[in-house]
């Protein structure tokens, strides 16, 4: 069964680094997305990319936030510049560009485990 | 109010029991309902989908949705320690928009 895949799975980085996480959603969807999940809080939302642009983000995502689907198989979300406040489980999930008969759910992956010291 | 509020529990039930989920939302406009599963440290694993109103089976799950009091439920019929996982209620409101979550209910099933 086709699955969403993320890379790395765990990554530490020092404050103020460069970090990418990359991630390969199901093939023929669409429609992509990040989430990030602090431990012990709920799943929230940062960003929806349809068609190579950005079509939805929230406050979450500000400036140093950016994703790019560089090469039509991967889709990479870069934080520029980490805080300590970015450690967390980040989710890139995936759905049809179909609409109808639950072909609108948004297929998740096994995420990539941020820490930042 | 908190867009979507869900007790986080933790719930313990004997294998075999009937589990009862809950979530209630304060946005009127949210049309699709989803419940994910999650095993710790893992990514929401999609357990089902509802659009709009009414009901829907699949096996040992059914998930409820009443629009009118902004409630939606998962059940699980003879519940089993696999089931153990953290239970969490989704929504939104376009076809391709983004999910709303609630925090997540802890379910452990004991034998």
């Amino acid at each position: 069964e086709p699955e969403v895949t993320q890379t790395p799975s765990h990554q530490v980085t020092q404050m103020g680094q460069e970090v990418i996480l990359r991630c390969v959603p199901i093939s023929n969807h669409l429609y992509f997305y990040w989430y990030r999940q602090i431990l012990g809080q709920k799943v929230e939302f940062l960003v929806s990319f349809y068609n190579n642009e950005i079509s939805e983000k929230s406050e979450i995502f500000d400036d140093q936030f950016s994703v790019e689907r560089p090469d039509g198989s991967n889709f990479t979300l870069k934080i520029r510049s980490t805080k300590l406040e970015d450690s967390a489980m980040y989710f890139c999930a995936s759905s049809p560009g179909t609409s109808g008969g639950g072909l609108e759910t948004q297929y998740f992956g096994p995420g990539t485990r941020l820490l930042v010291l | 109010q908190k867009e979507v509020e869900q007790d986080p529990g933790p719930l313990s039930v004997p294998e075999g029991a009937i589990v009862s989920l809950n979530c209630t939302y304060s946005n009127s406009a949210f049309q699709y309902f989803m419940w994910y599963r999650q095993y710790s440290r893992k990514g929401p694993e999609l357990l089902m989908y509802t659009y709009s109103s009414g009901n829907k089976e699949d096996g040992r799950f059914t998930a409820q949705v009443d629009k009118s009091s902004k409630y939606i439920s998962l059940f699980i019929r003879d519940s089993q320690p696999s089931d153990s996982a953290t239970y969490l209620c989704a929504m939104k409101g376009t076809s391709y928009g983004k999910l709303t979550f609630g925090q997540g209910t802890i379910l452990t099933v004991h034998p």
